[in-house]
């Protein structure tokens, strides 16, 4: 069982937005969640990390935020290319293990 | 460009072993931090390890599942990294994933994955 709990599907029409949560204790305690976008067959590729930043080349339509013990990953401004599974990772506690979410199937409408 | 190429994976019987390997280019692989995540069959992601660069120790972290049977090393004349995978199960089945990680525990770039089958 993850120790970090995301919705297992989430889902919206094309040009609207959808949120994604990830909850977890660790994500209150530290400011690491990363998120990932994985489609189908392919490896995930980052999109967040450090709860907001964008690696170069990420459109700005992703963004990421935190309120407490969960973080978020919001699609704005939905495409056909954004349905995928979308994970959330942190660091678990004070050690240095990683965390992932269990995933979220993105489908858009 | 930089990247990741996963090879070294294939079928093996519980109990065997098998070596994983993660060639890199485009970066200084010296000084990165690696990682390897794992994915079983239609399920999600699963961090197996981490191994921190020369200059920052060296040292590495495992997932308790896979600590004393899994060892991460790393030649970096090479610009190689390695998963020596020792006392399978069928629960170590999946895609495995050579990536590199930020000190913020953020992976950055991702191998193209590679396949291991435990399996009798």
């Amino acid at each position: 069982q993850s120790a970090l709990t995301q919705p297992p599907s989430a889902s919206g029409s094309p040009g609207q937005s959808v949120t994604i949560s990830c909850t977890g204790t660790s994500v209150g305690g530290y400011n690491f969640v990363s998120w990932y976008q994985q489609h189908p067959g392919k490896a995930p590729k980052l999109l967040i990390y450090e709860v907001t930043k964008r690696p170069s080349g990420v459109p700005d339509r992703f963004s990421g935020s935190k309120s407490g013990n969960t973080a978020s990953l919001t699609v704005s401004g939905l495409q056909a290319e954004d349905e995928a599974d979308f994970y959330c990772s942190s660091n678990a506690g004070s050690n240095n293990y990683v965390v992932f979410g269990g995933g979220t199937k993105v489908t858009v409408l | 460009e930089k990247q990741l190429v996963d090879s070294g994976g294939g079928l093996v019987k519980p109990g065997g072993s098998l070596r994983l390997s993660c060639a890199a280019s485009g970066f200084t692989f010296s000084n990165a931090w690696m990682n390897w995540v794992r994915q079983p069959p239609g399920k999600g992601l699963e961090w197996v390890g981490r191994i921190k660069s020369q200059t920052d120790g060296g040292t590495t972290d495992y997932a308790a599942p896979v600590k004393g049977r899994f060892t991460l090393s790393r030649d970096d004349s090479e610009n190689t990294l390695y998963l020596q995978m020792n006392s399978l199960k069928t629960e170590d089945t999946g895609v495995y994933y050579c990536t590199t990680i930020l000190w913020s525990f953020g992976m950055d770039v991702w191998g193209q994955g590679t396949t291991v089958t435990v399996s009798s």
